[in-house]
């Protein structure tokens, strides 16, 4: 089984609202991903979970926060979101711990939509 | 230094014809360079992916051709299909990089019948 699987698969929400993405891989792999990607552009690393612990975090508004609770769940919670953060987020997953090149599997995306 | 070059942004092929997309990079330490297939509504998923150390590298219909020395890779779609219609993504990484794919801007293919 290679499926990484995201929810909501769409999510409206004002700026003034608290919403949670939910990723979620039994794959058994140690790496998990949040990117973001806006329409027609690729996708931007946002975070990186290795073995449970932030490894990477791209300079990311603090409005977006990261969870890592177990190896097979990663959660993104969004505060105070602005119109401009609308995108789809995509989850991904890599078998070793993210530290040499592998294949990372992909989501399929939460489409958000802030109003 | 960071960036991967692609083009073209668009493309357009009739079916049976043989699609070539090409990317570039600047740094030398990238040695490990993937590219995406990624469909309206889903996420990217990896196609293919080669090292330095070959010079190409075939999957079914798919062939990257790789160029160390002038920094550039591509990819060639043989026999191209409508279900070949998608966005792909050349992207590049380095060891010791948590695995940080730096991505193309991405090319959009139309196959059509």
């Amino acid at each position: 089984d290679t499926e990484v699987t995201q929810t909501p698969k769409h999510l409206v929400m004002g700026m003034t609202n608290k919403k949670s993405l939910k990723c979620e891989q039994h794959m058994g792999h140690r790496a998990m991903y949040w990117y973001k990607q806006k329409a027609k552009k690729p996708p931007e690393l946002m975070f990186v979970y290795s073995y449970e612990k932030l490894s990477i975090n791209e300079s990311v508004p603090s409005r977006f926060s990261p969870e890592c609770p177990n190896s097979s769940l990663l959660n993104l919670h969004l505060h105070a979101l602005q119109p401009e953060d609308s995108a789809l987020y995509l989850c991904a997953s890599s078998q070793e711990g993210g530290t040499d090149q592998e294949t990372q599997y992909f989501g399929p995306g939460t489409r958000l939509l802030v109003l | 230094q960071q960036q991967v070059k692609q083009s073209p942004q668009s493309l357009i092929v009739q079916k049976g014809g043989i699609p070539i997309i090409n990317c570039a990079y600047e740094n030398t330490a990238f040695d490990y360079f993937p590219w995406y297939q990624q469909f309206p509504g889903k996420g990217p998923a990896l196609l293919i992916a080669i090292r330095p150390d070959v010079s190409e590298k075939k999957e079914g219909r798919f062939t990257i051709s790789f160029n160390k020395s002038a920094k550039q890779f591509s990819l060639h779609i043989m026999d191209s299909q409508p279900g070949d219609s998608a966005t792909y993504f050349c992207a590049a990484s380095r060891r010791g990089g948590y695995n940080k794919l730096i991505f193309g801007a991405g090319t959009r293919l139309a196959v059509h019948p």
